[in-house]
């Protein structure tokens, strides 16, 4: 069990700049989540995927964001046209089937726009 | 939807004191509870949970108890270690139906020799 990977764990920007981040689960798990974590704040929901189908979207995820998982297995992470207000660690999680509040959580990735 | 507050740290205790953080909720029916920690440098872990009222969820010596009279999910340990330095978060579903947690905004415990 390798656990939840994400890539890269670091990134810096400038504003305007398009970034991708990289999820990649727990080989069994086919339940994949995102979340935004602010300094000082617990993990916010951004949305979440069952398989390859994207069930649930956060108000917070703007259509600037956008997410996939194709073929149900590795999942991105799309900013486009980030802004300050971007700066975040953003978290990926999976879970198994039959126990979708068991989640795990990976490193993150620190994103700092400048 | 539902929500969580959280003792607001840091919290600072010597090897071997009594832990508590405190967790209140409000929900819609009688969730599930859940205490996630996340250790400097690493992803959050899930720590213990509760799946109905009167549970008491345990792991590693951390304990925690769902009161529904109260409204509380509240985190004791009894002895706490220098490994148990970390930032502690509840949680709970955020409304029926959905599978997305939303969290507290986390207390920080340092446990110093």
């Amino acid at each position: 069990d390798t656990g939840v990977s994400q890539d890269p764990r670091h990134k810096i920007t400038k504003r305007g700049q398009n970034v991708t981040f990289r999820c990649d689960p727990i080989s069994e798990h086919n339940r994949l989540y995102w979340y935004r974590q602010t300094l000082g704040q617990g993990p916010e929901f951004l949305t979440y995927f069952q398989n390859e189908a994207q069930l649930e979207k956060s108000r917070l995820l703007s259509d600037r964001f956008s997410a996939e998982r194709p073929k149900g297995s590795f999942s991105t992470l799309e900013i486009q046209r980030t802004e300050q207000g971007d700066s975040a660690m953003y978290l990926c999680a999976s879970s198994p089937l039959h126990a979708e509040y068991e989640q795990y959580f990976g490193p993150g990735t620190r994103l700092t726009v400048t | 939807g539902n929500s969580v507050t959280q003792m607001e740290g840091p919290v600072t205790l010597s090897e071997e004191a009594f832990l508590t953080i405190n967790c209140t909720y409000t929900a819609t029916g009688y969730p599930s509870l859940f205490w996630y920690v996340q250790y400097p440098g690493e992803g959050l872990q899930l720590l213990l949970k509760a799946t109905k009222a009167d549970d008491k969820g345990s792991n590693k010596g951390f304990e925690a108890t769902y009161r529904k009279e109260t409204t509380s999910f509240h985190l004791e340990k009894g002895s706490v270690q220098v490994s148990d330095s970390a930032v502690y978060f509840c949680a709970l579903p955020s409304g029926a139906g959905s599978y997305q947690l939303t969290f507290g905004k986390g207390t920080k415990l340092s446990v110093i020799p």
